[in-house]
Parts: structure tokens; C-alpha cells; sequence
């Protein structure tokens, strides 16, 4: 149990273009959700954390106009990367935490974005 | 101040070998969980352990083994008799409700 999907896996974009990632908890309800950043051999920096039905806290740094995530319902929470550019290229993970446990976080297999 | 550190970046052995990874946490809550997770060039983050601030006993599954010691802030990992499939980034982390990851240790282990 407790499996979090992305799509896509991976996805090309041109600059200037906006591209939407989901992140799905498959069999569970996922109260929380998280999205993290990581860059090449690099650690995963936590970008926001998003609980269902409100908006987003967003890390010191991350700008929220730019990374839209709406968590609209207890299994779907969607990023946004509006207007993209080559820095956005990134690996971009999800999380989920399920409501019964706080401590419990199950990951996503992560999207590939590159900007060109 | 970083939460979670890992002073080791890269880490290469030959196979059979032992590896130990460090990693030295940093929090004021009483009430935290550790991590370990490995990533293999795939990216998808695969966990390996969670242990709770209040259990300190060590922990072993099969080549892996984990020494938690509260006293000095620290979650060693070691990986006995190790194999090639085990290269991979092995990233500990500190949830003290939010996750913060260390820098990651670089494992290649060669045949």
C-alpha cells in the first residue's frame, strides 16, 4: 500500500511555456502533500507543503506566482510551473503524508523537466 | 542552520567491502523521526529505515544496519559485505514535521 504516481515521468518544455505535474496518492488519503526540488547531485529541497482544500505554504525563496499547486482533493495535487525557464530544469518529487500518521511520507517516482 | 549533516560526499569501494555512512542531525523537538532513503540513478527515492527519536536500539536487515545514538545527534548506516547494486546517493533525513534532507553520500561500489 501507500504508492504516490507522478505524471509524467519526465517532460520537455520551451521556454515561456507553463507546464502542469501531477501527483497522485493511489490508495490512500493524503491530507498533505509536499513538493520537493532537487537539482543534479543535489539534495531535494522542499519547495511547499499543500493540505487539502487550502492554499499552499510556500519555502522562503520559492515563488508562489511561479509554482502554482492546487491540492483540490485528498488524492490529486497538481504543481504548475508557470512560464518556464532553462533554471526550472529540475527533478520535481512529490510526497504524501496520510492523515493518521504525521510521521508517515510516502514519495512520488519523480518528474524530469527540462526547459529548452 | 543545516538540521541534517552528511560529511561524507563521495564514498568508493570495492566490492565486499564494508561502507559506513555518517550523519549528524541537529533539533530542538523532543518528538522527531530519522530517515534513511537510497536513490539510484533511476531517482526514485526508495526508503530505507525510520527510526523514532525514542527508540534508540540499533537496527539490522540483512547487509544494513543502523546505529542511533541520541547522545551525540547521530544516525550511522552501514552496509556490510557491499555489492555493486548498491551505488547509489543515500540521503539521510530529519522529520521533525517537516523533512529536511542532508547533502547525500555518493556510494559507488565497484566489482
Amino acid at each position: 500500500g501507500a504508492v504516490v504516481s507522478q505524471h509524467p515521468s519526465w517532460v520537455i518544455c520551451k521556454s515561456g511555456t507553463s507546464v502542469k505535474i501531477e501527483c497522485r496518492s493511489l490508495d490512500f488519503q493524503a491530507t498533505t502533500m509536499f513538493w520537493y526540488r532537487q537539482f543534479p547531485k543535489q539534495s531535494l529541497m522542499l519547495m511547499a507543503t499543500s493540505n487539502e482544500g487550502s492554499k499552499a505554504t510556500y519555502e522562503q525563496g520559492v515563488e508562489k506566482d511561479k509554482f502554482l499547486i492546487n491540492h483540490a482533493s485528498l488524492t490529486l495535487s497538481t504543481l504548475t510551473v508557470t512560464s518556464a525557464h532553462p533554471e526550472d530544469s529540475s527533478f520535481y518529487i512529490c510526497s504524501a503524508r496520510a492523515g493518521r500518521s504525521i510521521y508517515e511520507q510516502y514519495f512520488g517516482p519523480g518528474t524530469r523537466l527540462t526547459v529548452t | 542552520a543545516q538540521k541534517v549533516t552528511q560529511a561524507q560526499t563521495e564514498i568508493s569501494v570495492v566490492e565486499k567491502e564494508d561502507v559506513t555512512l555518517d550523519c549528524v542531525y541537529e533539533t530542538r523537538d523532543t518528538t522527531y523521526y530519522l530517515f534513511w532513503y537510497k536513490q539510484p540513478p533511476s531517482g526514485e527515492l526508495v526508503f530505507l529505515i525510520r527510526r523514532n527519536s525514542f527508540d534508540e536500539q540499533n537496527e539490522i536487515s540483512g547487509r544494513y544496519s543502523w546505529n542511533f545514538q541520541k547522545s551525540t545527534s547521530s544516525f550511522n548506516f552501514t552496509i556490510t559485505a557491499s555489492q555493486v547494486v548498491d551505488s547509489a546517493v543515500y540521503f539521510c533525513a530529519l522529520d521533525d514535521y517537516k523533512l529536511s534532507f542532508g547533502a547525500g553520500t555518493t556510494v559507488t561500489v565497484r566489482a
